[in-house]
């Protein structure tokens, strides 16, 4: 079965500084991956998805991802965040032989001090 | 654009009560999901749908059942509201067959038992 960890359940950056959330997964096939971002009060919101190829991904806002089937990683990075980044962040796995039953990581949450 | 409806939007139930939570989109997506979010936790897949009348359990299908009659609907109930339960139930869409794997999300239900 498919899972999806976040090490880091809470991460500090400065505005303007760089940004990499990061995401493992386990799954005995190359899975479907995407990005999720909630803001306070507010459902999910899909930053970026992998389905094969080009092993990164670029995304809404400026993110992208690098998907990494050696060391099972789908890690998410900004080059300069902004206040308004501010949220959590969700990594996620589907698998087609789990009839796409989407398992969420715990969350990252991020916090951009000024 | 499409979009998915989530209702109510708050439901305040009694410990013991049966709840039941709706879910609507007009994507015309196959699949269709519910998950329970707890205050600053990741998200918890309760039972996915793969097609009209299908059910399939998630990690957390215990105490909730649900119904697929239509393409467009999902609703979940709860079959025995747990006094102080608070938490977020969030509907969700996707295509896979359509090649969008990637989960559309609703606002969320919010749940409080008194």
């Amino acid at each position: 079965a498919q899972s999806v960890t976040q090490p880091d359940a809470r991460v500090t950056v400065s505005e303007g500084a760089s940004l990499q959330l990061r995401c493992k997964y386990s799954s005995s096939v190359t899975p479907y991956l995407f990005w999720y971002v909630q803001y306070p009060r507010q459902g999910l919101q899909l930053l970026l998805k992998y389905y094969s190829g080009d092993p990164v991904v670029q995304g809404v806002n400026g993110f992208e991802a690098e998907f990494s089937k050696s060391n099972s990683s789908f890690h998410l990075r900004k080059a300069s965040v902004h206040w308004s980044d501010s949220a959590v962040y969700f990594c996620a796995v589907s698998m087609k032989a789990g009839g796409y039953k989407v398992v969420f990581g715990s969350g990252t949450r991020l916090l951009v001090s000024p | 654009g499409g979009i998915i409806t989530q209702t109510p939007k708050f439901l305040i139930g009694q410990e013991g009560q049966k709840l039941t939570l709706k879910c609507q989109q007009n994507f015309n997506h196959d699949t269709m999901y519910w998950y329970r979010q707890d205050s600053g936790k990741g998200l918890r897949l309760i039972y996915y749908s793969i097609t009209e009348n299908d059910l399939q359990k998630g990690d957390l299908s215990e105490g909730y059942d649900a119904s697929r009659e239509k393409k467009s609907s999902f609703s979940l109930t709860v079959t025995s509201a747990q006094k102080n339960e608070m938490a977020v139930f969030l509907c969700a869409s996707s295509n896979p067959a359509g090649g969008n794997q990637a989960p559309l999300f609703g606002e969320g239900t919010r749940l409080s038992v008194l």
